[in-house]
C-alpha cells in the first residue's frame, strides 16, 4: 500500500537559518505530493503540492521538488522566520482514475520550533 | 478552492456520552474526509462519505462508534459514540477541489476532551 515516511522531529532552528524536512514515499504509479501545515491550535493548511514527476511545488518561500527516481519531496526553505513555527506533515494522494475522490496519506509530522 | 465551516471547535465530554461534529462545505463536493489525530500523532482516516449511500470506514473504525451521516452535497456529521479518554484527539473534515490542482482542503478541526 501507500506510505509515507517522514523526518522526525522535533527540529529546532534559529530565526534565519536553512531548513530541510526529508520525506520519501512508496506508491504505485505516479501519485500526488503535498506539504501541509498545522499552526498551533489550527486545522491543517495546504503549504504547496506537486502533481508530477520534477514538478516544484513553492509558496511563502518553501519549496518542494517531486523526485520520482528517489520516490523524494523533501521540504525547503533558505531563511526561516519565527512564525513558521508549526507542524509539517508531507502527504500523497493516488492519481487513479477516481483522482480527487482519494484518501490522503500522511507522513508522522514532523514539529519545527524557531527560536528568535 | 473549498471553505470549511467545522464545528464545534472544542468540547469537553463525559465518558459514555456521545458528540456530532458537524461540517458544511460552501460548494457541492462529491466525497467528504474524517480524519482523526490523536494527540502528537498524524492523521489517520476515519471514513469516506459520499452522499446518498453508506460510509466507507478504514480498517479499526466500525459505525457503531463513528456514525456518519452526509444528507447533501454539502453537509456531514461525524458522532464519536459511548467515548471513552481514549477518544480524545483532533476530529478533522476534508473535502478535494473540484479543480484538480487546489488538492485537499481542510476544516479548523474539533478539538475532543473526554473526561
Amino acid at each position: 500500500g501507500n506510505s509515507v515516511t517522514q523526518m522526525e522531529g522535533p527540529v529546532t532552528l534559529s530565526e534565519e537559518a536553512f531548513l530541510t524536512i526529508n520525506c520519501t514515499y512508496t506508491a504505485t504509479g505516479y501519485p500526488s505530493l503535498f506539504w501541509y501545515v498545522q499552526y498551533p491550535g489550527e486545522g491543517l493548511q495546504l503549504l504547496l503540492k506537486a502533481t508530477k514527476a520534477d514538478d516544484k511545488g513553492s509558496n511563502k518561500g518553501f519549496e518542494a521538488t517531486y523526485r520520482k527516481e528517489t520516490t523524494s519531496f523533501h521540504l525547503e526553505k533558505g531563511s526561516v522566520q519565527v512564525s513558521d513555527s508549526a507542524v509539517y506533515f508531507c502527504a500523497l494522494s493516488p492519481k487513479g482514475s477516481n483522482f480527487g475522490n482519494e484518501k490522503l496519506t500522511f507522513g508522522t509530522g514532523t514539529r519545527l520550533t524557531i527560536i528568535p | 478552492s473549498a471553505v470549511i465551516s467545522q464545528k464545534p471547535s472544542r468540547d469537553i465530554c463525559q465518558r459514555g456520552t456521545s458528540l456530532t461534529i458537524q461540517c458544511q462545505v460552501d460548494s457541492q463536493v462529491t466525497m467528504m474526509f474524517w480524519y482523526r489525530q490523536q494527540p502528537g500523532q498524524s492523521l489517520t482516516l476515519i471514513a469516506t462519505a459520499n452522499q446518498g449511500s453508506e460510509a466507507t470506514y478504514e480498517s479499526g473504525f466500525v459505525i457503531d462508534k463513528f456514525p456518519i451521516s452526509r444528507p447533501n452535497l454539502t453537509f456531514s456529521t461525524l458522532t464519536v459514540s459511548n467515548m471513552s479518554p481514549e477518544d480524545s484527539s483532533i476530529y478533522l473534515c476534508s473535502v478535494s477541489s473540484s479543480r484538480r490542482n487546489y488538492g485537499y482542503t481542510f476544516g479548523s478541526g474539533t478539538r475532543l476532551t473526554v473526561v
